[in-house]
């Protein structure tokens, strides 16, 4: 199974609103709806940010938002603060009753 | 309060085997799935394993398939991970996790153990 693919990284200004994708295929993301968010500082344990596409966990702010379209799913973050920056990852069950991972975008908060 | 607690790491020569724990507080074991999610250094985040509440039904990720066995003891509140024929490649920080009851994410964390596989 390949990993779901997240860009490298992106940034935001202060304010500005920004979109991480992750694209896999009908075979994960496209077929079902099962994809969360994790948020990750360095040294951190991963927090949920947003499942089941666009299910937020309570005491998430609700700046983040989840979609999909198609076989890519989306996280937006809005009003982007400075304690956003981290690095982000996408996940997705299989058709193989497994899941996988995006290779994670590093957010960088300009 | 919720907490997940991981334990058993460390160094183990390629070949050799470990079992890491994570005990669990705060909430009725018996009713969650668990999951085990693996980071080598400087690296992103890898599923591991996943088991259902009553232990019935176990998954694992294709690299560790054959030589991981993720397994529950309820009467301890604790999570495992049986690792045999480890490879370098599986030296990472393992984190267990608690499945969400309604929806399929994972909401709470452990801090993770280190497992380090080199001679």
């Amino acid at each position: 199974q390949s990993a779901l693919t997240q860009p490298a990284s992106v940034s935001g200004s202060p304010g500005q609103s920004i979109t991480i994708s992750c694209t896999g295929t009908s075979s994960d993301v496209g077929g079902y709806n099962y994809v969360s968010w994790y948020q990750q500082h360095p040294g951190k344990a991963p927090k949920l940010m947003i499942y089941d596409v666009t299910n937020r966990p309570s005491g998430v702010s609700n700046r983040f938002s989840g979609s999909k379209s198609g076989n890519t799913a989306s996280l937006t973050i809005s009003g982007l603060q400075a304690e956003d920056e981290a690095d982000y990852y996408c996940i997705s069950y299989t058709s193989s009753t497994t899941w996988v991972f995006g290779g994670g975008t590093k957010l960088t908060v300009l | 309060e919720v907490q997940l607690l991981e334990s058993g790491g460390g160094l183990v020569q390629p070949g050799g085997s470990l079992r890491v724990s994570c005990a669990v507080s705060g909430f009725t074991f018996t009713y969650y799935a668990m999951s085990w999610v693996r980071q080598a250094p400087g690296k992103g985040l890898e599923w591991v394993s996943s088991i259902i509440g009553n232990g019935s039904s176990t998954y694992y990720g294709d690299s560790v398939k054959g030589r991981f066995t993720i397994s529950r003891d309820t009467s301890k509140n604790t999570l495992y991970l049986q690792m045999k024929s480890l490879r370098a490649e599986d030296t990472a920080v393992y984190y267990c996790a608690k499945v969400l009851l309604r929806g399929t994410g994972l909401d709470y964390w452990g801090q993770g153990t280190l497992v380090t596989v080199s001679s």
